[in-house]
Order: C-alpha cells, then structure tokens, then sequence
C-alpha cells in the first residue's frame, strides 16, 4: 500500500507568520500535485510539480519537490486568514492514479 | 482551467433507495474520470477509475454492485449508490482527466441517507 504522509496534520498560526507543509512517501511518483480544500467543496489544484529538485513559486507559496521524488514540500510566507483550508497532497503513480496524502489543516487567526 | 460539475451537491434520501451523481467534465474531454469518497476531516479515498466505453476499476474493499458507475461519454459519469444504508452518508467527488497527471476536481455531492 501506498502511503503519503503529511505533517503537521493541523497547524493554527497567527497571520503573518510563516510555515512548512510536508509530504512523505516511500514511493517514487511521476509527478506530485498539491490542492487546497475548503470544507464542503472539492479540492482546487494549487501546482504540480514533475522534475526532482523542482521549484516552484505561486505568490506567497513555494512547492519544492525532493530530488528521488518521493517527497515534497509547501511554504507559505506571512500566511493570511485567506490561506485557511486543508491542503492535500498527491502523487501521481504510473498507473494513473492519484494517491492522496493525509492532508493538514490550516487554520491562520487575524 | 478545466471544469468539472458534479450533480445534486447534497442529496438526503432514505434507507433503501438508490441515488445517482453525475460528474461532467465543461471545457474539455476528459480520458478518464474518478470517483472518491471523504469522510468528515479526512482526505480523500479513491474509490473507482472509469474510462469511456470500459467498465470501471475499482479499488480493493469497494463493493462494484453497491457503488455503480457509468461512464457514457467523454464528459460524463455516473456513480449510483444503490440500496443506500446510513453508513454510505459520506462525501463524493469525481474528478476528470485529460493527457497528463493532472485531475479536475468536481465540488463534491453530500449524500446523507436516513
């Protein structure tokens, strides 16, 4: 089986500061995406990233996958009450699905 | 981006009676589709791959003849959620796939089953 693991599983922050979402796994994967999910809605595609050592940017996030790709990290600079949500990440297997991570809950305060 | 409908986005139905949720896929065509179920605060779980025209793959432990799923087109499937019990209440959401690895996630459909 499969497994992404992400840590934290929830992480409460004031706004302004800053924090790290990571994603884990023993399995190398094609490519790796990660979404943000508001409650009662589906998840929304943030990025996908495919070369190892890859980075990249999108405003205040910075996604980094790790270089044997099997990992993967999300930044937030000064995190707004905004960015609040589940993120989830998700690797891409060569059999075309998508295997989930656990998903961390992010709660930014005013 | 691609857009992806699902329909009803919350469904209440009684125990014993069979619910349909439609996935359709807007702007584009989508290869594949997939359907998930999410429980309260926790991710997703795949449930099935369908492909157009070929009957849906489904993961270990889902049950093919409870969960029914109909792929007729390239912009639209179906999952039936046949005899539903209470313990089906759950979230669903398909997502829709096109040439890459990258899916498009519907808004999801909350079944409640009484």
């Amino acid at each position: 089986t499969q497994l992404l693991e992400q840590s934290p599983q929830f992480l409460s922050i004031q706004e302004g500061e800053n924090l790290t979402v990571y994603c884990n796994s023993s399995s190398v994967f094609s490519s790796l995406q990660w979404y943000r999910q508001e409650p009662g809605e589906g998840p929304v595609l943030l990025v996908t990233v495919v070369t190892g050592g890859e980075v990249k940017k999108l405003k205040r996030l910075t996604f980094q996958f790790g270089d044997a790709r099997k990992d993967s990290s999300l930044h937030i600079t000064a995190a707004q009450p905004g960015d609040t949500g589940l993120y989830l990440c998700a690797g891409a297997l060569r059999t075309d699905k998508l295997i989930f991570g656990t998903g961390t809950r992010l709660q930014v305060f005013p | 981006g691609a857009v992806v409908s699902q329909h009803p986005s919350w469904v209440i139905c009684k125990s014993g009676t069979s619910v349909k949720i439609e996935c359709r896929s807007l702007d584009f065509q989508a290869t594949t589709m997939f359907w998930y179920r999410q429980f309260p605060k926790q991710s997703l779980m795949l449930m099935a791959t369908s492909n157009e025209g070929s009957k849906a793959t489904y993961e270990q432990g889902v049950e093919k003849d409870k969960f029914l799923i109909n792929h007729a087109s390239l912009t639209l499937s179906t999952l039936t959620v046949t005899s539903a019990h209470p313990e089906d209440s759950s979230f669903y959401i398909c997502s829709a796939r096109f040439n890459t690895d990258t899916q498009y996630f519907g808004p999801g459909t909350r079944l409640t089953v009484l």
